[in-house]
């Protein structure tokens, strides 16, 4: 029944590595999202893409880069990690209704 | 300006009873859609409910029903019969604009809610 799957669950990065974050979903959606939540601050959204290749801004893209070479696939960047990147970051996916919207389980990334 | 306001951090309700979760949201777009999510202490963020903004009727999920009053800009969550297992943090989410790619879900801050026995 898995719909959203991020590749990893914990992450932990030294301050400066390139970090990937991939998410895979299954229900063949054309929308995808990244987002990341921070305590206090709800889910605030990073990049989204509606087709391949396709890929647009969010509320807080810097420090941050998005790959999508596939529908099912949509992959987070980070160019050079720092420690304010440290956070719990969610892949969501949607139809093209958008009257449902599915989010993966999170990806715990913490940088030292 | 917030586009989605929830404005209570925290709720308790004993376990049976029926609890409020508010929402209220701010758009000029004619067609919009709101959403509610789940997230338990796991992180997962599990999908509730959604209402169109044509819809006529409130949308309703077994135990969960939305609340939509479109003249107020609110659209608050209904649980009923409130369970152990209800205890999570809550958000609500608008997407704007006509059906198609690209519309973003913009979040609220959530509310933790606890249920007590």
């Amino acid at each position: 029944d898995v719909k959203v799957t991020q590749s990893s669950r914990y992450l932990v990065k030294r301050t400066g590595e390139k970090v990937f974050l991939e998410c895979v979903q299954d229900m063949d959606h054309e929308n995808m999202f990244w987002y990341r939540q921070d305590p206090g601050l709800g889910l605030r959204l990073i990049y989204f893409s509606y087709d391949v290749k396709m890929k647009e801004k969010g509320d807080i893209p810097e420090g941050y880069s998005v790959s999508r070479e596939k529908k099912e696939r949509f992959s987070l960047i980070l160019e050079s990690a720092s420690t304010n990147q440290t956070s719990m970051y969610l892949c969501a996916s949607r139809n093209q209704q958008n009257t449902e919207a599915f989010f993966g389980q999170g990806t715990r990334l913490t940088v030292v | 300006a917030q586009k989605i306001t929830q404005t209570q951090p925290g709720m308790f309700v004993q376990e049976k009873e029926a609890v409020t979760l508010d929402c209220t949201y701010d758009t000029s777009d004619p067609s919009y859609g709101l959403f509610w999510y789940k997230q338990p202490s796991s992180g997962e963020m599990i999908f509730l409910i959604y209402q169109g903004s044509y819809d006529q009727q409130n949308a309703t999920e077994g135990r969960y029903s939305l609340n939509f009053q479109k003249a107020r800009k609110s659209a608050n969550l209904v649980i009923s019969a409130s369970q152990l297992g209800d205890s999570a943090m809550y958000f609500c989410a608008m997407r704007e604009g006509i059906t198609g790619g690209g519309n973003k879900l913009t979040f609220g801050t959530g509310t933790q809610l606890k249920v007590e026995l």
